[in-house]
């Protein structure tokens, strides 16, 4: 089963500051990662897919690069509504595994 | 637009089954993979199996023995039976939709989720 390690595990930021968020697979999981946001009592909000692809509606300071083991996501301005806790998740193997998370809040 | 809602009993005992269904509305079930994930309470995700509308499966290895997830296209349901559950089965239980093939592991829809809690 592939781990994901997501770092750092909590990221004390204010509104409008850059957030860089990191994603380390124990092996290759190629494109095939996804990252999701979570906030407290609600179900996970699909953010980007294969890596690098925006899902319907997300707006465009949520960004993510990488492939093989090592994923960020970049969220380039924080928005008050964006503090939360986010998710990486990988489907190159089955089973798919999600990462611990990372809490973003406000610093 | 396409909406899912968990359903089933909140409290299962333990060795006993949890059997939850997810209704489809707002769009069909066909043509798209439908997968259920759970949540313990303040952790993180795990992926129990998904189904396609045809009824192919695939389960976690770590449940497999314990799962099964079907399809009822004519009632745009799906759903999940985990037999013989223990305390470490008490979760938050999410149905949620797969994007399109080959995107399928990501999942663009999610229901609210239903807290399934085993004691006796």
């Amino acid at each position: 089963e592939i781990v994901l390690t997501q770092s750092p595990a909590t990221l004390s930021l204010s509104p409008g500051e850059r957030a860089t968020l990191s994603c380390r697979a124990s092996q290759s999981v190629s494109s095939y990662l996804a990252w999701y946001q979570q906030k407290p009592g609600q179900s996970p909000r699909l953010l980007i897919y294969d890596a690098l692809n925006r899902a319907t509606g997300i707006p465009a300071r949520f960004s993510g690069s990488g492939s093989g083991t090592d994923f960020t996501l970049t969220i380039s301005s924080l928005e008050p509504e964006d503090f939360a806790v986010y998710y990486c998740q990988q489907c190159n193997n089955w089973p798919g595994t999600f990462g611990q998370g990372t809490k973003v809040e406000i610093k | 637009q396409v909406q899912l809602q968990e359903s089933g009993p909140g409290l299962v005992k333990p060795s006993e089954t949890l059997s939850l269904t997810c209704t489809v509305s707002g769009g069909s079930i066909s043509s798209y993979y439908w997968s259920w994930i759970r949540q313990p309470p303040g952790k993180g995700l795990e992926w129990i199996g998904y189904i396609y509308y045809s009824g192919s499966t695939n389960y976690n290895p770590s449940l497999k023995s314990r799962v099964t997830i079907s399809v009822d296209t004519a009632k745009n349901q799906f759903a999940l039976k985990l037999r013989s559950v223990t305390a470490a089965d008490t979760a938050v239980y999410f149905c949620a939709r797969g994007l399109p093939y080959p995107h399928y592991y990501s999942f663009d829809v999610w229901g609210k989720g239903t807290t399934v809690t085993v004691s006796s």
